[in-house]
């Protein structure tokens, strides 16, 4: 069965420092994966998705994330963090099929100090 | 506004009442999904319409759970005699097809009491 873990329930940077949250799937072909952020009593906004092709994928609001089929991984990188950046971050992976529901993860929670 | 919408925003009912949440999707959009988000947890999938076939449902939609979409466009979600496990975010959300991923509404709140 797919699966998404998300080993990181909470991390805190610095303003300005480089963020790096992980994400782990499992999936027996080759998957569909997103990152999606969550403010505070909002819906969730897609960041970046993965198809094929290019391994480095770019996204929103600076964010980008490799695929590593090696590692089934897919974690999400931005150089330089920003104070609006403080939210909670999903990965998903696409179910696939004729569906295209998504499996989450738990989210990391992400803080920034000033 | 052209994203997805969702009514009400919030919604506290006394147990053993029933709800109905509506969704109306993106309009282009002819898949619609339903998903539950719990403290701590991520969304969890419920259940998944494509145009107004009802495709899939999650074992976690419980026979007090019903979701329809007729004539493809919005979708209502009605809990039966709700319980406070059922206090959760009901969020939907609508994809234009396989793999570009969903995009989701704010969610509709509902705490049992």
């Amino acid at each position: 069965a797919q699966s998404v873990t998300q080993p990181d329930i909470h991390i805190t940077v610095s303003e300005g420092a480089s963020l790096e949250l992980r994400c782990n799937y499992s999936y027996g072909a080759t998957p569909y994966l997103f990152w999606y952020v969550q403010s505070p009593g909002q819906g969730l906004q897609l960041l970046l998705k993965y198809f094929s092709g290019d391994t480095l994928v770019q996204g929103i609001k600076g964010f980008e994330a490799e695929f590593k089929r090696s590692q089934s991984s897919f974690n999400l990188r931005k150089p330089s963090v920003h104070w609006s950046d403080a939210a909670e971050y999903f990965c998903a992976v696409g179910a696939g099929g004729s569906q295209g529901n998504l499996i989450f993860g738990k989210g990391t929670k992400l803080s920034v100090k000033p | 506004d052209t994203g997805v919408s969702q009514d009400p925003r919030h919604k506290i009912t006394k147990r053993g009442q029933n709800v109905t949440f509506r969704c109306d999707p993106i309009s282009e959009h002819n898949r619609l999904y339903w998903y539950r988000q719990t403290l701590g947890q991520g969304p969890e999938f419920l259940t998944y319409f494509q145009n107004e076939a009802q495709l899939e449902k999650s074992r976690l939609l419980s026979d007090r759970f019903s979701a329809e979409r007729p004539k493809g466009s919005f979708s209502t979600l009605e809990i039966q005699r709700t319980e406070q496990g059922d206090s959760a975010m009901y969020l939907c959300a609508s994809s234009p097809g396989q793999g570009w991923g969903a995009f989701f509404g704010q969610g509709t709140r509902l705490t049992v009491v």
